[in-house]
């Protein structure tokens, strides 16, 4: 089985950096995902992790360590467009492709 | 827009009823995954189908089906509904469904169900 832990809410102020972390415990991990969701929207892709390491976009940079089931979402130069739920999601070998997603995390940017 | 299509939007119903959703995936996906999202459970999968055929079952219950068609839509249909089935019902797709690389989910806009 699955557990995944994140922070349910986080602050943060316009052009700051924020790091929302996500930690796992799986038996056959096979890749991690970021999705992004504004409320009542469907989630959207941000990012995948597959290999240790860190995975950088524009302004959203992921982190994975497999060894210590530890994933980070780096969001810099916050906006507020950027307030909205992170969700963690992990994808394991014995339950084919579907994802495993955290409960997310609220993340509200202020000016 | 990511492609996939929902409908309804909204659908309201009462204890006991039956209702039927929807989902046609983006242009050249075979995967189509359902998803429930409740305030208190978060997204929760239900169950994916490949080229029309089942691939892998979550936390569905029984009086939950799902079928993928020959051109590839699909549609979940849930019965003697309750009060708890209240729930917004994601449907994403994927092109391959197979455990090699990202193969990215794309979530549809959600169907939110309202039981009353």
């Amino acid at each position: 089985g699955q557990n995944i832990d994140q922070p349910t809410e986080m602050t943060a102020t316009e052009g700051a950096i924020v790091q929302i972390n996500c930690t796992y415990q799986t038996s056959g991990f096979n890749g991690l995902f970021w999705y992004q969701q504004h409320a009542g929207e469907a989630p959207t892709f941000l990012s995948y992790n597959v290999l240790d390491g860190l995975e950088e976009k524009g302004r959203f940079s992921s982190f994975l360590s497999r060894s210590k089931g530890y994933s980070y979402l780096l969001l810099k130069e916050l906006q507020m467009k950027d307030s909205a739920s992170y969700l963690c999601a992990v994808r394991e070998i014995q339950a084919g492709t579907a994802l495993i997603f955290g409960k997310g995390t609220t993340l509200s940017v202020s000016s | 827009d990511s492609g996939v299509t929902q409908t309804p939007k909204h659908l309201i119903t009462a204890t006991g009823q039956r209702v039927t959703l929807r989902c046609s995936p983006r242009s050249g996906d075979l995967s189509v995954y359902w998803y429930q999202q409740s305030l208190d459970q978060g997204l929760q999968f239900l169950i994916h189908y490949y080229n029309g055929e089942e691939r892998a079952k979550g936390n569905i219950l029984e009086r939950f089906s799902a079928q993928q068609f020959p051109d590839l839509h699909s549609e979940l249909n849930l019965s003697s509904l309750e009060l708890g089935d209240s729930a917004l019902y994601f449907c994403a797709s994927s092109v391959e469904g197979s455990k090699g690389g990202p193969d990215t989910q794309y979530f549809g806009p959600g169907t939110r169900l309202t039981v009353l």
